[in-house]
């Protein structure tokens, strides 16, 4: 079965260091990945994407992604993390055969400390 | 451009009463999708339409729930009868991939409470 997981709850990062948010995913094909962050009471966001071409992608708000498909991994990266980026994150992937769905993980919390 | 809308924002509805949420996509997208989030159970994706027409209804929950969309600039999700554990935040989202751009856009959601 296609599938993405998001191995931690919650990231905690001091301010001005750099963050890392993890994802892996398991499907067949090449994947089209995406990373989206929610903020309280809000819809998702669109944060980037990984269709094809370069395996680093950059989105808005400084955040960067890099593919690695030995790995299986499309971890959500920034240099310098503000308090401002405190949110839930979710990975997400394209199935590659059947009806094509959007799979999201379960999301990962980010806390960035002052 | 206006963003997907969702209305209402908010609904407080009583065990048994109907319920409809409605979502406006944005323009020229082809592909609509509604979700509901628990705290319990995450992000889960309910049915989705391409051009319309219904692809994926398999995270339906019950017969209680239905969607349909009549054209390209409106869809419906009813909860008839409704239940307490219907309770969530449900959301639709619209992409455009018939360009090849693939990335939802997401409303900002409709909690729903049913007492």
């Amino acid at each position: 079965a296609q599938s993405v997981a998001q191995p931690e709850d919650q990231v905690n990062v001091a301010e001005g260091n750099p963050l890392t948010v993890k994802c892996t995913y398991s499907v067949s094909g090449n994947p089209y990945l995406f990373w989206y962050v929610q903020y309280p009471n809000r819809g998702l966001q669109f944060l980037l994407k990984y269709i094809t071409g370069d395996n680093l992608v950059k989105g808005s708000y400084g955040f960067e992604a890099e593919f690695n498909k030995s790995q299986t991994s499309f971890h959500l990266k920034k240099p310098s993390a503000l308090v401002s980026d405190s949110a839930l994150y979710f990975c997400a992937v394209r199935e590659t055969s059947g009806t094509y769905k959007y799979i999201f993980g379960t999301g990962t919390r980010l806390k960035v400390l002052a | 451009d206006a963003g997907v809308i969702q209305s209402p924002r908010h609904e407080v509805t009583e065990m048994g009463q109907e319920v409809t949420l409605r979502c406006k996509p944005i323009s020229g997208h082809d592909y609509l999708f509604w979700y509901r989030q628990t705290m319990m159970r995450g992000l889960e994706l309910l049915i989705y339409f391409n051009n319309n027409v219904p692809i994926d209804d398999s995270g339906m929950p019950e017969d209680r729930f239905s969607a349909k969309m009549p054209n390209a600039s409106f869809s419906t999700l009813k909860i008839q009868p409704s239940e307490p554990r219907d309770s969530a935040v449900y959301f639709c989202a619209s992409s455009s991939q018939g360009r090849g751009t693939y990335e939802q856009y997401f409303g900002p959601g409709t909690r729903l409470t049913v007492t």
